[in-house]
Formats: structure tokens, sequence, C-alpha cells
């Protein structure tokens, strides 16, 4: 298993362009999420999905939109970049339901630049 | 106010030592609580899970929930230079699916 993978690794926007991150996972986890990791903030949710077709937001959603037409598959895209989305970008999955959910498996990361 | 908070520190040790690592939480519907270990550029891994309150061992670590103070706690005991990460803590509610991470301590052994 890759378990979760995450491209691009590094990337570098300019203000008002948009982009996607993608995320996979060969787990056939059905709970899916995207945090974003600031120097001194922590780990903030931006949004996730406990199943194919059904996504909610999380704590920092605004400029962030996502989608998941597949189990497998959870892209995130920034709609018109900006500064203050500078930031590592981390994709995780885990076995649905409230019970498993705790149990997180991050990918690698991504650290998006905006200049 | 932030729902979970906690000590970003850094925390530096020497080796042997026993390490203390504390978050305090205001939501009271939380029901899960987790300790997650993140290296310098990777992603965090889960290191234990406690469910409602009480103390859960695993090897050096013990984890502590007490949900009447609202304040977990994450004991290291014979701190290794290995131990050195970043420590988050986090919380999730059994009728939700969000997970609300702290914000980090990042811990270093010396040896």
């Amino acid at each position: 298993n890759a378990g979760v993978t995450q491209t691009p690794k590094f990337q570098v926007l300019k203000t008002g362009q948009s982009m996607t991150l993608q995320c996979a996972q060969d787990m056939n986890h059905e709970y899916m999420s995207w945090y974003r990791q600031d120097p001194g903030m922590g780990l903030r949710l931006i949004h996730y999905s406990v199943g194919a077709g059904i996504t909610d937001q999380g704590e920092v959603p605004n400029g962030y939109n996502v989608s998941r037409s597949t189990t497998e598959d959870f892209p995130l895209r920034l709609l018109s970049a900006a500064p203050s989305q500078t930031s590592v970008y981390f994709c995780a999955s885990s076995y649905g339901g409230a019970d498993r959910a705790y149990e997180q498996y991050f990918g690698p990361g991504t650290r998006l630049t905006v200049t | 106010q932030k729902e979970v908070e906690q000590d970003p520190g850094p925390l530096s040790v020497p080796e042997g030592a026993i390490v203390s690592l504390n978050c305090t939480y205001s939501n009271s519907a939380f029901q899960y609580f987790m300790w997650y270990r993140q290296y310098s550029r990777k992603g965090p891994e889960l290191l234990m899970y406690t469910y409602s309150s009480g103390n859960k061992e695993d090897g050096r670590f013990t984890a502590q929930v007490d949900k009447s103070s609202k304040y977990i706690s994450l004991f290291i005991r014979d701190s290794q230079p290995s131990d050195s990460a970043t420590y988050l803590c986090a919380m999730m509610a059994s009728s939700a699916s969000k997970i609300i991470f702290g914000s980090g301590t990042r811990l270093s052994i010396r040896p």
C-alpha cells in the first residue's frame, strides 16, 4: 500500500492564480480531510469528507473548494491564491464512523508559497 | 478562545527525564482524545488515543484525561533523543467527524 499520497510536494504560485492539490489513498478509507499547518497554529481543518459525494467545512474553509467523486481521491482547489494561503497542506484519511475517525493517516504534505 | 489550547514550547530536557505534555479544552462534547507525533518535515502519526476519561499506558508513554478539569496529559518516561519531535494533542466528539488539533509542543531531548 502506498498509503496517502499528495502531489505536488512543493509549489510556488503568484497571487490570484488557482491550482489543485491532489490527494489519494489506497486503503479504502471513507473519511478524508485537508489541514493546513502554520507556525504556532497547529493543524487547522479546512474541509473534510465522510464518504464519496459528501463534504463539509472545517475551521478555515474560505478560499478553498473540495469535491469527492471517488473513495480514493480528495482534491483541494485554491480558487484565487493569496499570500495568507502560504502554508504546509496535509491530507489525511481514516476508516469511517466516529469510532474510527480518530486514527488519521497523514500524507507527506505539500509546501505552498504564494508570492 | 480556541477550543484546544496547547503550550507551543519549545521544551528541552536531558535524556532519561520524564516529560509532561498538556492540553486544555473548552468543548465538553469531546470524547476522543489523541496524541500525534510529528517529526520534522513529516506528516503527523497517531501515538495514542483515549476514549472518555482515564489513563492509558503504552510502553514508555502514558496518556491521561481529566474531563472534569478539561485537561489532558501525555507523559514520556525514560525519554530518548528519538522522542525529539512536535507533539500535537487532538480531540473529537463522538457525534461529529471534525478533529480539532492543538498548536503542538516542540520537544527536544538532549543526549
